[in-house]
């Protein structure tokens, strides 16, 4: 049963354009989700995180926007820039930010 | 200065040993996580060791033990290992009862069960 979830596999963003990444989550009581990036051989490294008492929180080219009644989460980045080519993991926790329960991820390529 | 360490970053043995792999975070949580990333690239919590309280997930079989020492290691044991448990295996570390925080995760154990 997949607590979170990221239906797209994959993304393909061409340089200076925007990435969209989503993630959909089940479980209501989650109320901190966070975004991790992973490049191959390495572990996922934090990136931007959102409570459920805010629909927005901004870091520099990364945007994170939370519909709380659609249980959905998304990842902008703008402008997308090649070295953000990586996976891209959704997380959330409904334990105040522990026993994180993560999506499948998403694979984000940026072209030149 | 690595946060979240854990060794060996590869490893390969043969089915029936017994292996361990360690970690350690010099971040000063008082949380410990082991996820296990399957070949489907899922990233699965396996344990949460929070000063002395385990929780385990239900699904992970129990030749899995996770040990620790002090609360800056949690190392991870496998017995009777099997062909089906290679994968990755993340180490991570997180503050307990801090809202706004994130889990640091160690570079991962490349795990090859021949």
């Amino acid at each position: 049963d997949q607590q979170v979830k990221q239906n797209s596999p994959s993304l393909s963003v061409q340089e200076g354009r925007i990435s969209i990444l989503n993630c959909d989550y089940t479980n209501s009581m989650f109320d901190y989700f966070l975004w991790y990036k992973k490049y191959p051989a390495e572990g996922p490294t934090f990136l931007i995180s959102i409570s459920s008492i805010k629909d927005k929180n901004e870091d520099g080219r990364f945007t994170v926007f939370l519909n709380k009644s659609a249980k959905h989460l998304s990842l902008h980045i703008v402008p997308s820039q090649p070295g953000d080519s990586a996976v891209y993991f959704c997380a959330a926790s409904a334990d105040y930010g522990q026993n994180f329960v993560f999506g499948p991820g998403t694979r984000l390529s940026v072209l030149p | 200065d690595t946060a979240v360490s854990q060794t060996p970053k590869y490893l390969v043995t043969q089915m029936g040993n017994d292996k361990s792999i360690k970690c350690e975070q010099n971040l000063g949580h008082d949380t410990m996580y082991w996820y296990k990333q399957d070949s489907k690239k899922f990233l699965k919590i396996m344990f949460s060791y929070n000063n002395k309280e385990l929780i385990i997930n239900e699904t992970v079989p129990n030749r899995f033990s996770p040990k620790s020492p002090d609360k800056a290691h949690l190392n991870l044991h496998i017995n009777s290992l099997e062909l089906g448990d290679s994968a990755v295996y993340f180490c991570a570390s997180s503050q307990r009862g801090r809202r706004d925080t994130e889990a640091f995760f160690g570079q991962g154990t490349r795990l090859t069960v021949v």
